[in-house]
């Protein structure tokens, strides 16, 4: 199994709502990512896990709250979002989130969570 | 800090040479990364250069040169299917674990 899987697809959701976004992978990978992307714009760094424990959070509002449950699996738990919030949510993997060599270098991204906010 | 400059579109014909070139601003980096992402899907990972040099996987090649602060990736033998964004990226040698930093993307548009 090489990738990384990603549910919904699809959400749309109101401000007042909570919803959650989840990422699963089977390569043994033990860095996990949470990436946020607008139309026309690169992947911006959200959250990094590193074995199973949160060790970046790139200022991200908490109405974004990731949660590691174990190696395989990360979510995103959402709520009071905004509309400007809106946009593909993907997630990835690596190897480890070593920045030398192929670990953090070489991310496995899942097709993403396109979120609309309403 | 860092900052690395792409041009934003290179269009070509089919069959063509596309080099993307990336410059950088950078105090330093482990290495250099290219990501492919068609409209609508997700960036998949294309090539690493830790070290100067080319680097080949097919009909996609990299190159680094630090002591001239540029990179490229280049596409030969283009097919309408490579009509996509693509993305340098680096880790920075100051930032902490797992912090890739992806530039702002080449949109390569494969005219027949």
């Amino acid at each position: 199994d090489t990738e990384v899987t990603q549910t919904p697809k699809h959400l749309v959701m109101g401000m007042t709502n909570k919803k959650s976004l989840k990422c699963e992978q089977h390569m043994g990978h033990r860095a996990m990512y949470w990436y946020k992307q607008k139309a026309k714009k690169p992947p911006e760094l959200m959250f990094v896990y590193s074995y199973e424990k949160l060790s970046i959070n790139e200022s991200v509002p908490s109405r974004f709250s990731p949660e590691c449950p174990n190696s395989s699996l990360l979510n995103l738990h959402l709520h009071a979002l905004q509309p400007e919030d809106s946009a593909l949510y993907l997630c990835a993997s690596s190897q480890d989130g070593s920045p030398r060599g192929t670990g953090a270098n070489v991310l496995t991204f899942g097709a993403g969570s396109r979120l609309t906010v309403l | 800090g860092q900052s690395l400059e792409q041009p934003s579109e290179v269009t070509a014909v089919e069959g063509a040479i596309v080099q993307i070139n990336c410059t950088y601003q950078t105090s330093g980096f482990y290495g250099l990364s290219w990501y492919q992402q068609h409209d609508g899907g997700a960036p998949t990972f294309l090539s690493y250069n830790a070290l100067d040099g080319l680097e080949e996987t097919g009909r996609f090649s990299s190159f680094l040169s630090r002591s001239d602060s540029y990179g490229y990736l280049l596409l030969q033998e283009l097919q309408m299917k490579d009509s996509a964004s693509y993305f340098c990226a680096v880790s920075p040698l100051t930032d902490s674990w797992g912090k890739l930093q992806f530039g702002a993307g080449t949109q390569v548009v494969v005219t027949p």
